[in-house]
């Protein structure tokens, strides 16, 4: 059993680069996440998805975007990579909303902008 | 805009002993509150979930909600050096449709 997958693991990008995190499913749920986490902080909201299509921003979306075309993928895309954005990046489901019930995280993408 | 606080710690117990750990919240009108332990350079696992006033255990953990206070806790009986971890308090946002989360609170509990 999957879970949430997210890849890749690691990743070192250089200042104005682009790249698109990947997140998958296979619980077929319909809440979906995207989170940041720095040192020694909790975890940062960027941006979430209540179902295939629809999408809304969190605390810190700027600099990210995200799509949601299917009930599986949750893709996290920076397009002007820039070093504020070195992080671990969290994608998480859950089976309702998000408020109610226990949200499922995936092993996290720990990015690098130099 | 929630606040979720918590003391960062960290949070040094003996093994054998109580830890007890602490959230507070800013707003009165949520109705859902969670605890995840978070293993270093690992994600977060749901390990309590509070949804009215009073005491909830589950084996070793407890976890202590007032809402009159915005005050929700997480003890943990007989610590165990496996429970060494970031523990992260949790509160839905405004619209309910995704969690808020505190800086965590680290506990090292030691043999």
């Amino acid at each position: 059993n999957a879970g949430v997958t997210q890849t890749p693991k690691f990743r070192i990008l250089k200042i104005g680069q682009s790249m698109t995190l990947q997140c998958a499913q296979d619980m077929n749920h319909n809440y979906m996440y995207w989170y940041r986490q720095d040192p020694g902080m909790g975890l940062k909201l960027i941006y979430y998805s209540v179902g295939a299509g629809i999408t809304d921003k969190g605390e810190v979306p700027n600099g990210y975007n995200v799509s949601r075309s299917t009930t599986e993928d949750f893709p996290l895309r920076l397009e002007l990579a820039a070093p504020s954005q070195t992080s671990v990046y969290f994608c998480a489901s859950s089976y309702s909303r998000g408020g109610d019930t226990e949200a499922f995280f995936g092993q996290g993408t720990r990015l690098t902008v130099v | 805009q929630k606040e979720v606080e918590q003391n960062s710690g960290p949070l040094s117990v003996p093994e054998g002993a109580i830890a007890s750990l602490n959230c507070t919240y800013s707003d009165r009108v949520s109705q859902s509150f969670f605890w995840y332990r978070q293993y270093s350079g690992k994600s977060p696992e749901l390990i309590m979930s509070i949804y009215s006033n009073g005491d909830k255990e589950d084996g070793r953990f407890t976890a202590q909600l007032n809402k009159a206070s915005q005050y929700v806790s997480l003890l943990i009986r007989d610590s165990q050096p496996s429970d060494s971890a970031t523990y992260l308090c949790a509160v839905p946002n405004q619209a309910g449709t995704a969690l808020i989360f505190g800086k965590g609170t680290t506990l090292s509990v030691s043999s």
